[in-house]
């Protein structure tokens, strides 16, 4: 089957910049989930998705991070303005339900300079 | 609060040695540990899982509540073995749909002909 496929695969962008990152999940995967991993860490949970609701976004920075998943599947995650601390890769997953394995795409390695 | 430590950042063996992996993890509720495994220039994904007690690819881990611990051990590690290896923590019965993933920062595992 298809994976979880991301894009763009890096991308550099100043400090106070705007950047987007996109998600298309394994096909009939309704839980989806964005993760930040900082070089040295393992990857945080920012926002996870069940179908088009947020079922948890404690730890999304939600003054410069949003989120969405429009119709239930796509999903898209921005940062406006960007700051150094941003740098980092940001995965995305899905599974089929809450409980099922998480798939991981390839990532989006963001540099802010 | 969850938490995940793996304390080792680095480990390095030879070919055909045994192999452990440490992963302690704090928790108050029920959890179910998870091994990611990330080879070089490939996707995160799912080693094992402690629920479904399989031996994947050699590898072994035993859920240890008294010690809190779920270390993984291979007995004769492969050059192939060489990746980035998280342990993950997921609370198995928080309710409703919110399953989030507490990583550990990782251990490289090194194996050396």
């Amino acid at each position: 089957e298809a994976g979880v496929a991301q894009s763009p695969r890096y991308k550099i962008i100043e400090k106070r910049q705007s950047v987007a990152f996109w998600c298309n999940p394994i096909s009939g995967h309704a839980t989806l989930y964005w993760y930040q991993q900082i070089l040295g860490q393992g990857p945080k949970l920012l926002i996870q998705f069940q179908n088009n609701g947020v079922v948890d976004d404690s730890q999304l920075p939600k003054d410069r991070f949003s989120a969405e998943r429009l119709k239930g599947v796509d999903s898209t995650l921005k940062i406006q303005p960007a700051k150094l601390e941003d740098s980092a890769v940001y995965l995305c997953a899905s599974s089929f339900g809450g409980v099922g394995e998480a798939f991981f795409g390839q990532g989006t390695r963001l540099t802010v300079v | 609060a969850q938490r995940v430590t793996q304390p080792e950042k680095l480990l390095s063996v030879f070919k055909g040695a045994p192999v452990e992996l440490k992963c302690n993890y704090s928790y108050s509720g029920s959890p179910e540990l998870f091994w990611y495994v990330q080879y070089s220039r490939q996707r995160l994904q799912l080693l094992l899982r402690h629920i479904s007690r399989e031996s994947i690819k050699g590898f072994t881990a035993d859920l240890n509540k008294g010690e809190t611990s779920f270390h993984l051990k291979k007995p004769f590690a492969q050059e192939e073995d060489s990746a980035m290896y998280y342990c993950a923590l997921r609370d198995l019965y928080s309710g409703g749909s919110n399953y989030k993933l507490t990583f550990g920062k990782g251990t490289l595992l090194t194996v050396n002909p």
